[in-house]
């Protein structure tokens, strides 16, 4: 079974402080790797993707991948209350023949403390 | 505002009833998809279409019926649905599929009763 693993939360983090969300998948040839947000009652975000390991930075988002150790993670520097909301890994769990398969964890909920 | 639209935003509906879902999108991707979304439970994968064609359907009940006319457009058509089929139901896009680049971008969805 193909999963994607995420801490449900809360996770509560001081506003200012640097917020960290984990992720972990099974499949060993996953290429595409996500993070959305979502508030309550809304649609998913779309507000990192990565492909290669390493990190990639985006304003106060950094993605971290690792596929040899087939874990991802998302960093929110100066954490604002602004970014409470629960964030979802997605993973793309397919190749190349048009299989794409987009999993998603369970979400991890995320409450900056003012 | 994604570029993804999806009507109507909320609905009731009986058991017995027919009703359908819409999903536009006017980003000029290939691939739709729909997805579930239940209380404490993971976006469920439903359905993926790939320039109008079905590419993957996760055993979902008959009782749900996509339909992708064309690249902009996928409906999903609903009929003697139960209780436990009430949810958030999400249309995303993304370019294309097989290529890496897959991106899924979210219309606002459905809130789905079944009374």
């Amino acid at each position: 079974q193909k999963e994607v693993e995420q801490n449900s939360g809360p996770l509560s983090v001081p506003e200012g402080a640097i917020a960290s969300l984990n992720c972990t998948y099974s499949d060993r040839v996953s290429q595409s790797f996500f993070w959305y947000r979502q508030y309550s009652g809304k649609s998913p975000e779309l507000i990192m993707s990565i492909y290669s390991n390493g990190d990639k930075e985006d304003g106060r988002f950094t993605a971290q991948l690792n596929k040899a150790s087939q874990y991802v993670s998302l960093l929110i520097r100066d954490s604002q209350p602004s970014d409470s909301a629960t964030y979802l890994c997605a993973v793309n769990m397919a190749s190349q023949n048009r299989d794409d398969k987009i999993i998603f964890g369970k979400g991890t909920r995320l409450h900056i403390l003012p | 505002e994604t570029g993804v639209t999806q009507t109507p935003r909320h609905l009731v509906m009986g058991m017995t009833n027919k009703k359908s879902l819409k999903c536009e999108q006017h980003l000029g991707h290939n691939a739709m998809y729909w997805y579930k979304q239940s209380a404490k439970k993971p976006l469920e994968l439903m359905f993926v279409y790939s320039l109008e064609e079905r590419v993957e359907n996760n055993s979902v009940p008959s009782r749900f019926s996509p339909e992708c006319p064309n690249s902009s457009h996928l409906f999903l058509h609903l009929h003697t649905l139960q209780p436990e089929d009430s949810a958030l139901y999400l249309c995303a896009s993304s370019q294309d599929l097989g290529t890496g680049n897959t991106e899924a971008f979210f219309g606002q969805g459905t809130r789905l009763t079944v009374v």
